[in-house]
């Protein structure tokens, strides 16, 4: 398979649930991404790991917990969410974005609903 | 802090309308550009993009951008509309750190 894979593609959750999304890239890149996107509004920053090191933390809650073992994986683990926390969760892979093209390619997301 | 500015939400027309989406900026050094398109049920995908060069820009499918560093803007083109251009169109701007700045969207749908 190719490009950027996510699963699972929908998930349900209660408040007191713990879940994971995975995020897997086949394209040889350094740097993953995890983006909250909610309806008009533009999507947010949540994680980035260069090289399999956490390079941004965009003021998350620690209800949401990344995980990056390797560089072709990426985890969030979700637990103890909250009714507002329900969005797509979008998962990008790019080159190291210092190196100067920054182009980040996409999963198909996971939509989230927490009740 | 940068931020990118979409004008419309929505935008409506009909196929073989012309189509200008606008996108401004708020930092005014050296920045990357991104356009992309995120069709129904599908996963966000790159347009075009601009780094340094020739401030008009063609991407995939027809479309274009001007970059216009005086007016902080890279607003996105096509002469013609089809039906399969509805969609979801994002502008992205890199940042001090190269990370990329969202727009929030303008949806654009395409009556047949």
């Amino acid at each position: 398979e190719t490009g950027v894979t996510q699963t699972p593609r929908h998930l349900v959750m209660g408040m007191t649930n713990k879940k994971s999304l995975k995020c897997e890239q086949h394209l040889g890149h350094n740097a993953m991404y995890w983006y909250k996107q909610s309806a008009k509004k533009p999507l947010e920053l949540m994680f980035v790991y260069n090289f399999k090191e956490q390079t941004e933390n965009n003021s998350v809650p620690s209800r949401f917990s990344p995980e990056c073992p390797n560089s072709s994986h990426l985890f969030l683990h979700l637990h103890t969410l909250q009714p507002e926390d329900s969005a797509l969760y979008l998962c990008a892979s790019s080159q190291e974005p210092r190196g100067g093209d920054n182009e980040q390619f996409f999963g198909p997301g996971t939509r989230l609903t927490v009740l | 802090a940068q931020s990118v500015s979409q004008h419309n939400h929505h935008v409506i027309l009909s196929e073989a309308a012309s189509l200008e989406l606008g996108c401004n900026y708020s930092y005014g050094g050296t920045v990357n550009l991104f356009w992309y398109v995120q069709y129904p049920g599908q996963h966000l995908q790159l347009l075009l993009k601009y780094f340094s060069g020739d401030p008009l820009v063609k991407g995939i499918k027809g479309f274009e951008a001007e970059f216009i560093k005086s007016k902080f803007s890279f607003n996105l083109r096509k002469p013609s509309v089809q039906w399969s251009d509805t969609a979801e169109y994002f502008c992205a701007v890199t940042d001090s750190n190269y990370q990329l700045i969202w727009g929030a969207g303008t949806k654009l749908i395409i009556k047949p």
